[in-house]
């Protein structure tokens, strides 16, 4: 396994539509995080899923937003009727199960661009 | 509730020169700090991370200090190179009862240009 892995890396969808990403952790962790970033900003939390169990949600979190982590492996983020200032890159971060204080590892993003 | 900064927002540096990056936060119940490295439209690169218990880490020309007491942590690049241009985030994991989870809290990062 050579990290996180999220997919598409890019979309560009119209304003109103439903979109969907992707999240593949690395294999043997069950921590699994969302991050939203703008641009010249760091990133900021969305959500946080221990195996499939939705644990915390930011007020960043609209209803509009929904994340989901069947069987505790892969994570779906979807937004939808998109609006011009969810255009951010969405960032996927795992964690080991092992203690407190472990590494965070993050995908290569999604940059959704809405217009 | 945690703030972390990052000075100076910009930086740039003639190839060969050390980096001095600052990351500074306001509140010291961490459990550790990240630092990471992120190159145009790209995700997070680790680099280095403190435990709260550690004065210091290093990998090979990176050395990162965290001093809990005055919330700052440096990350020092040694003999920089043009490779070295990209945005270097720190992010602080906190102690507090409402930030068990292990979520970041994120600096907004130093945009890094080393010039040939």
């Amino acid at each position: 396994d050579t990290g996180v892995s999220q997919n598409p890396r890019h979309k560009i969808t119209k304003r109103g539509q439903n979109v969907t990403f992707r999240c593949d952790p690395i294999s043997e962790h069950n921590r699994l995080y969302w991050y939203r970033q703008t641009l010249g900003q760091g990133p900021e939390f969305l959500t946080y899923f221990q195996n499939e169990a939705q644990l915390e949600k930011s007020r960043l979190l609209s209803d509009r937003f929904s994340a989901e982590r069947p069987k505790g492996s892969f994570s779906t983020l979807e937004i939808q009727r998109t609006e011009q200032g969810d255009s951010a890159m969405y960032l996927c971060a795992s964690r080991a199960r092992q203690g407190g204080n472990t590494e965070a590892f993050f995908g290569q993003g999604t940059r959704l661009t809405v217009v | 509730k945690q703030e972390v900064t990052q000075i100076p927002a910009a930086l740039s540096v003639p190839e060969g020169e050390n980096l001095v990056l600052n990351c500074s936060f306001t509140d010291s119940a961490i459990y550790n700090l990240q630092w990471f490295r992120q190159d145009p439209g790209k995700g997070l690169t680790s680099l280095l991370l403190i435990q709260s218990s550690q004065r210091e880490q290093t990998s090979g020309r990176l050395n990162a200090s965290l001093d809990k007491s005055s919330g700052r942590s440096t990350l020092y690049i040694a003999a920089s190179q043009p490779g070295d241009s990209a945005t270097y985030l720190c992010a602080a994991k906190n102690r507090g009862a409402t930030d068990s989870w292990g979520k970041l809290q994120f600096g907004a990062g130093t945009q890094v240009v080393v010039t040939p």
